[in-house]
């Protein structure tokens, strides 16, 4: 079945640090979705990607979907203590009755220190 | 937009009584609704698929009449836990899908089962 990889499951960073998260998926995606958890909290959605290559910013966040639509990236500048929480990535299931059914990465849990 | 709304957030009981957790949409219809359940520190795992007026859709694993499903509406669906025990102690949350592919997720509901 589909599978999709995040790395890495941790990350701490000092404030003002950059931070990437990486996502790869066995399967081509049609899109693939970015979420935040903060802790304690429930998945709040982020972004969508749906073109090959596509580069979406959002302020200090950049996102990216590769060019064969299998891998994204999440990259924040310079990072604050608000971004602490955990980042997931997660693709549709393919197939005609998945009902948009999403896969979602392991997530990677960012720890921002002041 | 897309507000999800669950209830309750926290729910703590005795082994062997059943617990129902609601979810609803508040401004828009949902024709589909899912249900993850959540370990600490780890990813979403789906647990069934909710269609409104037809049976639900459950994952690999998952016990249909452990986990009973109900979407009665395009704005309601509900997740009992039949007989709950210890080992059903766990962060349950819904997420409704809107028109495009993102999913909008209720803020989760924490059972302890004592």
């Amino acid at each position: 079945g589909q599978q999709v990889m995040q790395i890495p499951q941790y990350q701490h960073v000092q404030e003002g640090e950059d931070f990437t998260t990486y996502c790869n998926s066995s399967t081509t995606l049609s899109n693939i979705q970015w979420y935040k958890q903060r802790p304690g909290g429930h998945p709040v959605f982020l972004i969508q990607l749906v073109k090959s290559g596509e580069v979406k910013k959002q302020k200090r966040l950049t996102f990216q979907f590769g060019e064969a639509k299998k891998n994204s990236s999440l990259h924040i500048t310079a990072t604050q203590t608000t971004d602490v929480g955990t980042y997931f990535c997660a693709g549709p299931n393919a197939g005609g009755t998945s009902y948009g059914k999403l896969t979602f990465g392991q997530g990677t849990i960012l720890t921002v220190h002041p | 937009g897309a507000v999800v709304s669950q209830h309750p957030s926290r729910v703590i009981c005795k082994s062997g009584t059943s617990v129902k957790i609601e979810c609803r949409s508040l401004d828009f219809q949902a024709t589909t609704m899912f249900w993850y359940r959540q370990f600490p520190k780890q990813s979403l795992m789906l647990m069934a698929t909710s269609n409104e007026g037809s049976k639900a859709t459950y994952e690999q694993g998952v016990e249909k009449d452990k986990f009973l499903i109900n979407h009665a509406s395009l704005t309601l669906s509900t997740l009992t836990v039949t007989s709950a025990h210890p080992e059903d102690s766990s962060f349950y949350i819904c997420s409704a899908r809107s028109l495009g592919q993102a999913q909008y997720f209720g803020a989760g509901t924490r059972l302890s089962v004592l």
